[in-house]
């Protein structure tokens, strides 16, 4: 059993960039679920995907969007990049309603 | 809106001795709560669920509604204890299980 990965481990990426943080389920899970964890805080639900479609949403602005692939893959896409989007981006996926997520390793991001 | 509060930034303790990490919450439903832990270099993983009344590694967590609370305890604390252990109290709306995480408590256990 493969557990989630997502790449890259690290980004540095310049106010009002684009990025694109790439997440590949654990097998066997349709559902995607991305936080963001600031330094010192916990993290914090940004929006999850089941079976390639939005499937609710926390308090970001809409520059944050997202997408999951017929393989259950998926991506989170942040435009216009702000200083306080540095944080670490965290990857959970899920079977169905399953409650335990599993997460990955994270991606950190630095905007400069 | 749901919040989880855990006070305790840090946690030091020394080996054998108990532990409880704190964690209120506030929520308007009937809450469904858990306990992730990260280990130094390992990712965040799920501890334990109230709704189990499981004791995973020695600890148990008891929900209590009253005082709108969810304490991490073990009586006899390891070294191995030591991590990052973050509150979560999930909200369920259809196949959506979203969760809202503490900032998390740090406990050091000193041999």
């Amino acid at each position: 059993e493969t557990g989630v990965t997502q790449s890259p481990t690290h980004l540095i990426k310049t106010r009002g960039q684009q990025v694109t943080l790439r997440c590949s389920s654990q097998s066997g899970h349709n559902t995607v679920s991305w936080y963001q964890q600031a330094l010192g805080q916990g993290p914090q639900f940004i929006f999850q995907y089941y079976r390639e479609e939005e499937n609710g949403r926390g308090n970001f602005p809409p520059r944050f969007s997202g997408l999951q692939f017929p393989n259950y893959s998926s991506e989170l896409n942040v435009n216009a990049l702000e200083l306080d989007d540095s944080a670490l981006y965290l990857c959970a996926s899920t079977q169905g309603s399953a409650y335990e997520q599993y997460f990955g390793p994270g991606t950190r991001l630095t905007v400069t | 809106a749901q919040r989880v509060t855990q006070p305790e930034k840090l946690l030091s303790v020394f080996k054998g001795a108990p532990v409880e990490l704190k964690c209120n919450y506030s929520y308007s439903g009937s809450p469904e709560l858990f306990w992730y832990v990260q280990y130094s270099r390992q990712r965040l993983q799920l501890l334990l669920r109230h709704i189990s009344r499981e004791s995973i590694k020695g600890f148990t967590a008891d929900l209590n509604k009253g005082e709108t609370s969810f304490h991490l305890k073990k009586p006899f604390a390891q070294e191995e204890d030591s991590a990052m252990y973050y509150c979560a109290l999930s909200e369920v709306r259809g196949s959506n299980y979203k969760l809202t995480f503490g900032k998390g408590t740090l406990l050091t256990v000193n041999p």
